[in-house]
């Protein structure tokens, strides 16, 4: 099946930095990509729709100048959380349907944020 | 809106127990629906899937028929194994393009031989 993978899987930062995260779609095209957003123990939070060439679409509640979303080709979307406090430490997972579209989405491995 | 219904968490069940997870779903038309797991440590995996009403999928001994009269897509497994230790997602999607999935909240099943 189609490969997605994200990087890095664990980072720690300090209070006030930056952090990016990349997502690629290994073997196919993806125009499309998911940005989900999990608490400990509790559900996939969709944050985001990042559409290749175009701005992404945020959820309702969702920063969009903390959260940047750039989905500059069709392998590639990053998510860069801007200056970081210790709330945003959560796990980001990315996913993105296959071609041709039958539903089904593959993730990507997760990106464990912790912010000191 | 769309939305995904599952039994509470945690459940415990010794090494070959039956097990049922119950989901039901609210969405307009024909929505695909599917089971996710998620491992200690990693992301997801699909587990199976139902994309028409009457369809079972299965995978790895796990079963799901997909009954639009009780808009429910409950998952099953005969026997367990200390391995089947995950978070078990049910989520639905609109084939209709480029479309996320709606995830319930996610049960964490612990078997324990």
């Amino acid at each position: 099946g189609a490969v997605v993978s994200q990087h890095p899987s664990w980072v720690i930062c300090k209070s006030g930095t930056s952090v990016k995260i990349e997502c690629r779609s290994l073997d196919f095209q993806a125009t499309t990509m998911f940005w989900y957003r999990q608490f400990p123990k509790q559900s996939l939070m969709l944050m985001a729709t990042s559409n290749e060439g175009s701005k992404a679409t945020y959820e309702q509640g969702v920063e969009k100048d903390k959260f940047l979303i750039n989905h500059a080709s069709l392998t590639l979307s990053t998510l860069t959380v801007t200056s970081a406090h210790p709330e945003d430490s959560s796990f980001y997972i990315c996913s993105a349907p296959g071609a041709p579209a039958t539903g089904e989405l593959f993730f990507g491995e997760g990106s464990r944020l912790t912010v000191l | 809106g769309d939305s995904v219904t599952q039994m509470e968490g945690p459940v415990t069940l010794s090494e070959e127990a039956f097990l049922t997870i119950n989901c039901t779903y609210t969405a307009t038309g024909y929505p695909s629906l599917f089971w996710y797991v998620q491992y200690p440590g990693e992301g997801l995996q699909l587990l199976l899937k139902a994309t028409k009403a009457d369809d079972k999928g299965s995978n790895k001994g796990f079963e799901a028929t997909y009954r639009k009269e009780t808009t429910s897509f409950h998952l099953e497994k005969g026997s367990v194994q200390v391995s089947d230790s995950a978070v078990y997602f049910c989520a639905l999607i609109h084939v209709s393009g480029n479309t996320p999935l709606v995830f319930g909240k996610g049960t964490r099943l612990s078997v324990i031989a």
